[in-house]
């Protein structure tokens, strides 16, 4: 089975440009969550999806980040215009409940963003 | 404000010795994740614990979870080299979402 698939992996850009990341997560995951991992940190949630919709988006700075998933099935992260304070890394992950009555969320390999 | 907090923060251990990684929290809680993350690479799920006293063990790793203490511990048995990494332990702060708060993280050296 694929896990949660992200690209690009790495992204330099410099600050005030934009930039987009993709999510494709595992096939039947109806969620799906973006988090930000700042170097040495855990991360932390931005935005969460329950199919085409997002319910949890309280985290996420909307004056220049904004995200999409159509179809509810992939999703796009943007940032615009980016800050140097942007970089980080950006996981996305996707779960599902299991057979046991939990969730288990799994996470893509990240993209890394570095903003000069 | 919820707080997830490992400690310590940096572990340099030997191989074959014991030891105990700690996550406390502040919210009341009864679902709790641990994850290993290498250096580059994306987040693994390690356990899943679901209740109070919920104890879980994965070769040299075992986690436990006292949800009226609000602490969990991973505790490491004969540590090898190749357990070494970064560790998070992670809230689920609300019922049926899925919402997880993540501590620091702790990392982990094993020296031969």
């Amino acid at each position: 089975e694929a896990g949660v698939v992200q690209s690009p992996r790495y992204k330099i850009i410099e600050k005030k440009q934009p930039v987009a990341f993709w999510c494709n997560p595992i096939s039947g995951h109806n969620t799906l969550y973006w988090y930000r991992q700042n170097l040495g940190q855990g991360p932390e949630l931005l935005i969460r999806y329950e199919n085409e919709e997002a319910v949890d988006d309280s985290q996420l700075p909307k004056d220049r980040f904004s995200a999409e998933r159509l179809k509810g099935v992939d999703s796009t992260l943007k940032i615009q215009p980016a800050e140097l304070g942007d970089s980080a890394v950006y996981l996305c992950a996707s779960s599902a409940r299991t057979s046991g009555g939990s969730y288990e969320q799994y996470f893509g390999p990240g993209t890394r963003l570095t903003v000069t | 404000e919820l707080k997830v907090e490992q400690n310590p923060l940096f572990l340099s251990m030997q191989e074959g010795k014991n030891y105990t990684i700690y996550c406390n929290y502040s919210t009341t809680s009864d679902r709790l994740y641990w994850y290993r993350q290498d250096p580059g690479k994306s987040l693994e799920s390690l356990f899943v614990l679901l209740s109070n006293g919920a104890v879980k063990q994965e070769g040299r790793l075992m986690a436990s979870l006292d949800t009226k203490a609000r602490l969990s511990t991973l505790h490491i048995t004969a540590a090898v080299h190749d357990l070494s990494a970064t560790y998070f332990c992670a809230v689920d702060i609300i019922q049926g979402a899925q919402k997880l708060v993540f501590g620091q993280g702790t990392r982990l050296t094993i020296n031969p």
